[in-house]
């Protein structure tokens, strides 16, 4: 079946650093989304990437979406405290049998 | 506008035991999600429903079963809740564009634990 990997599993950086986090599918995916899980709260979703080599940005965070359309990332500039939290990818695989898999996540500490 | 509830946040059963999750969106969107979450594992899908009277197996289904007798409830069942089901549970919701085309809503959560 369809994998999903995300790495790093922990990421600490000092607060305005920058973030990466990387997500890689074993398959051709139709589309990616990524969401913010604050500790203790509920996935909250950021934004969605169709295109290959599609680039979106929200203020500071950056998305990718690879030219095979296999991978991802978020890139996080300049750190606050507010970004803590855990990031996760999701992907939806292409063809007649869709899934949508989750990564493990990335779990963002920011000191302060 | 609530969005995505799940009654009830935290609960304790005994191995054996059955109980429902009730989910419930006043969003009006046509699909909705039952999720578990373990630590390092993420989000895996446990049933889904595309509409009313309708549901649908995900990656972990075993266990489980669900209904969706009204558009804005979508109830999750354990009939014999094993310590391997302890876990966090999400309901989401998403409109109609397609399984996975639409960002999901997701409640706070429930809190599962199995002795």
């Amino acid at each position: 079946g369809q994998q999903v990997m995300q790495i790093p599993q922990y990421q600490h950086v000092q607060e305005g650093e920058d973030f990466t986090t990387y997500c890689n599918s074993s398959t051709t995916l139709s589309n990616i989304q990524w969401y913010k899980q604050r500790p203790g709260g509920h996935p909250v979703f950021l934004i969605q990437l169709v295109k290959s080599g599609e680039v979106k940005k929200q203020k500071r965070l950056t998305f990718q979406f690879g030219e095979a359309k296999k991978n991802s990332s978020l890139h996080i500039t300049a750190t606050q405290t507010t970004d803590v939290g855990t990031y996760f990818c999701a992907g939806l695989s292409s063809g007649s049998a869709r899934q949508l898999t989750f990564g493990s996540g990335t779990q963002l500490t920011v000191l302060p | 506008n609530a969005g995505v509830t799940q009654t009830p946040k935290f609960r304790v059963l005994k191995t054996g035991q059955s109980m429902t999750l009730l989910c419930a969106q006043d969003m009006n969107h046509e699909y909705m999600y039952w999720y578990r979450q373990d630590p390092g594992m993420g989000l895996r899908l446990i049933h889904y429903s595309v509409g009313e009277g309708t549901t649908a197996k995900g990656e972990v289904p075993d266990g489980y079963n669900v209904s969706r007798l009204k558009k804005q409830n979508f109830l999750l069942g354990l009939e014999s809740a094993a310590p391997s089901q302890t876990s966090v549970y999400f309901c989401a919701s998403g409109a109609f564009r397609g399984y996975g085309n639409q960002p999901q809503h997701f409640g706070d959560g429930t809190r599962l634990s199995i002795l």
